[in-house]
């Protein structure tokens, strides 16, 4: 079993529709970050987070440490959302533990 | 800032050959850490330098793979020689201490033919 799991591992929405991609790990952890990645691009860091909540714009990224999970939400979706998603644990020192990542794509 | 940027973005070689790629880290932050992202494998680390002093190499695969930060703004990974096997994307990034927001560069697709 893979210390940082997420799901769904491929998402297909219709634009407007509510998103949300969970991460789940198994592993003590400092912090949580959610990254986003488009086809052939770099990695464009969103939200790092290590309790509650935070919100940007149409994202919403929240934490559970206790039941080791978090979500991200994208409200109203849109096309120009299409990407993967990736939860890195941070896990002290230096390590960090990737999940494999949720491919999301919004039709328009 | 500019943020962390990479070069070449792409490099096309043939096998045997020697690959240079190279990082500037954003001014002031000083942990640099090179990925490789594969799609079998997803994102692995291969190093983590600290203050420019390589702290952990023992994600990087074999010995034809080195890496040098001389100074705070500039790192290189090298490959000599290259294989088909080490074709990948591959990313640099930086923090401002080892457990700080990663900042990722734009990334370096090698593809060894």
């Amino acid at each position: 079993k893979n210390e940082v799991e997420q799901s769904p591992q491929n998402l297909t929405a219709q634009e407007g529709e509510f998103i949300t991609i969970n991460c789940s790990y198994s592993v003590g952890i400092s912090a949580l970050h959610w990254l986003q990645q488009h086809p052939g691009g770099g990695i464009v860091s969103l939200f790092m987070l290590s309790s509650g909540k935070k919100k940007h714009g149409r994202l919403i990224a929240t934490i559970n440490i206790q039941e080791k999970h978090s979500s991200l939400h994208i409200t109203a979706s849109h096309p120009r959302d299409s990407a993967v998603y990736i939860c890195a644990v941070y896990t002290g020192g230096f390590k960090t533990i990737f999940g494999a990542g949720t491919r999301l794509f919004v039709k328009a | 800032d500019a943020g962390v940027i990479q070069s070449p973005r792409h490099e096309v070689t043939e096998m045997g050959q020697e690959v240079t790629l190279r990082c500037k880290p954003i001014s002031g932050h000083n942990s640099l850490f090179w990925y490789r992202q594969t799609m079998m494998r997803g994102l692995e680390l291969l190093i983590y330098f600290n203050n420019n002093v390589p702290i952990d190499d023992s994600g990087m695969p074999e010995d034809r793979f080195s890496a040098k930060m001389p100074n705070a703004s500039f790192s290189t990974l090298k490959i000599q020689p290259s294989e088909p096997r080490d074709s990948a994307v591959y990313f640099c990034a930086s923090s401002l201490g080892n457990t700080g927001e990663l900042f990722f560069g734009e990334g370096s697709r090698l593809t060894v033919l």
